[in-house]
């Protein structure tokens, strides 16, 4: 059973150009979550997404920063007119249907996609 | 205040030594805590999970929850130059947010 998968594994982006970062989950998962993890700091939550729907997107920044999960073909984590304090290691975690009393909640995370902006 | 407090080390110990890595969190709310362990440049990898107090063990690595402190740990028996690595705590709600909280991560390094 292949893990999460994501790429690419190294991105760099020039100020201004656009990020394009993918994710495709588990098999037999349906909820996809991105964290970011900057330099020297633990990893921070971004966004939660189900097919073709946003659960959740209280850490994303408010501009330039933009999620989807279609109903066919990977997660994409999609960043605007990139800024050097982008740069970070950006994971995605996957999971099945979350349930009651833990089951299902656990997260399995991805090699992670890291952006370099020069 | 952080939600989730995580010592960032580095901690060393000698081969064969007993770790003891520890988080504390501030809200009650939280009913289920999970260990990953990351080496570097890697993704994180789900070491164990346990949503209620009490001690998970698992091999050689120990999850301990005390939720009247609000304090979790993970001990590591016998531990081996290869459990070098850092240790993120990750504390989540089960209703409510489907996200985790991480702590900062511990650096771990075991000597030969």
């Amino acid at each position: 059973n292949a893990g999460v998968m994501q790429n690419p594994r190294h991105l760099v982006r020039r100020r201004g150009q656009e990020a394009r970062l993918r994710c495709s989950p588990m098999k037999g998962h349906s909820h996809v979550y991105w964290y970011r993890q900057l330099p020297e700091e633990g990893l921070k939550f971004m966004v939660y997404l189900q097919k073709e729907n946003i659960i959740d997107e209280s850490g994303m920044p408010k501009e330039r920063f933009s999620a989807e999960f279609p109903k066919e073909g990977p997660s994409i984590l999609r960043i605007q007119q990139v800024v050097r304090g982008d740069s970070a290691a950006y994971f995605c975690a996957s999971s099945p249907v979350p349930g009651l009393a833990g089951e299902g909640d656990e997260q399995y995370f991805g090699p992670g996609t890291r952006l370099t902006v020069t | 205040q952080k939600e989730v407090e995580q010592d960032p080390g580095p901690l060393s110990v000698p081969e064969g030594a007993i770790v003891s890595l520890n988080c504390t969190y501030s809200n009650s709310a939280f009913q289920y805590f999970m260990w990953y362990r990351q080496y570097s440049r890697k993704g994180p990898e789900l070491l164990m999970y346990t949503y209620s107090s009490g001690n998970k063990e698992d091999g050689r690595f120990t999850a301990q929850v005390d939720k009247s402190s609000k304090y979790i740990s993970l001990f590591i028996r016998d531990s081996q130059p290869s459990d070098s690595a850092t240790y993120l705590c990750a504390l989540y709600l089960i209703q409510g947010a489907q996200k985790l909280v991480f702590g900062q991560g511990t650096r771990l390094t075991i000597n030969p």
